[in-house]
């Protein structure tokens, strides 16, 4: 199993580009995340898709748009970039679906990263 | 809402020495709480995790933690570090009795080992 991947692995843009960050888990699990990680800031969640066919905004949506395309992939897209968008991008997944009272407890299983570079 | 403090940005050891990460929680229903681990460059990995089960958890690489109500705690320990324990530390929080609150991470206690 690869676990959770991420494509790509660095991505330069230029302010206003658009791109979308790719994330796919081979675990079959229901549930997947989106973070963002700047430095002192520890990890914030984007958006998190609770189960196939959900989405819901986490801490920090604004600039961002996502798609649960099946069960396996899970986008983050960006319309138009900016500077305050660099970030390392984290995608995780975890077992337990939407409403499911053993959800809390479940490891979220993490991906290597995009680093992001918006100029 | 649930949140979680992670007093020093930065911890140095000497090698062998005791590690201590502290790690501070506030939830309004009984919490399970996590501790996760980043390499350099590389994703979060989880080192161990309070379910409400027993208090004092062990995770992998030796490392320890123990849950203390009375004190909104759950400090990281380990007797003795290694060269390769040197890594961020993430504390994290999520609300026992939902199964739709996400889960809320510290702002992360770099830790830097010493020969």
């Amino acid at each position: 199993n690869a676990g959770v991947t991420q494509t790509p692995k660095f991505q330069v843009l230029k302010t206003g580009q658009s791109m979308t960050l790719q994330c796919a888990q081979d675990m079959n699990h229901n549930s997947m995340y989106w973070y963002r990680q700047d430095p002192g800031m520890g990890l914030r969640l984007i958006y998190y898709s609770a189960s196939e066919g959900t989405t819901d905004k986490g801490e920090v949506p604004n600039g961002y748009n996502v798609s649960r395309l099946n069960k396996r992939e899970f986008s983050l897209r960006l319309e138009s970039a900016a500077p305050s968008q660099t970030s390392v991008y984290f995608c995780a997944s975890s077992r337990q679906g939407l409403g499911t009272s053993g959800r809390a407890r479940e490891t979220q299983y993490f991906g290597p990263g995009t680093r992001l570079l918006v100029l | 809402a649930q949140s979680v403090t992670q007093l020093g940005s930065h911890v140095s050891v000497s090698e062998g020495a005791l590690v201590l990460l502290r790690c501070n929680y506030s939830s309004s229903v009984p919490p399970y709480l996590f501790w996760y681990v980043q390499y350099p460059n590389q994703g979060l990995q989880l080192l161990l995790k309070y379910t409400s089960a027993a208090t004092l958890v062990k995770g992998i690489n030796g490392f320890e933690a123990e849950f203390k109500k009375s004190e909104t705690s759950f400090h990281l320990t380990k007797p003795s570090a290694h060269m390769s324990d040197a890594a961020e530390y993430f504390c994290a929080v999520s609300e026992g009795n939902s199964g739709n609150t996400p889960l809320v991470f510290g702002k992360g206690t770099r830790l830097s080992v010493i020969a």
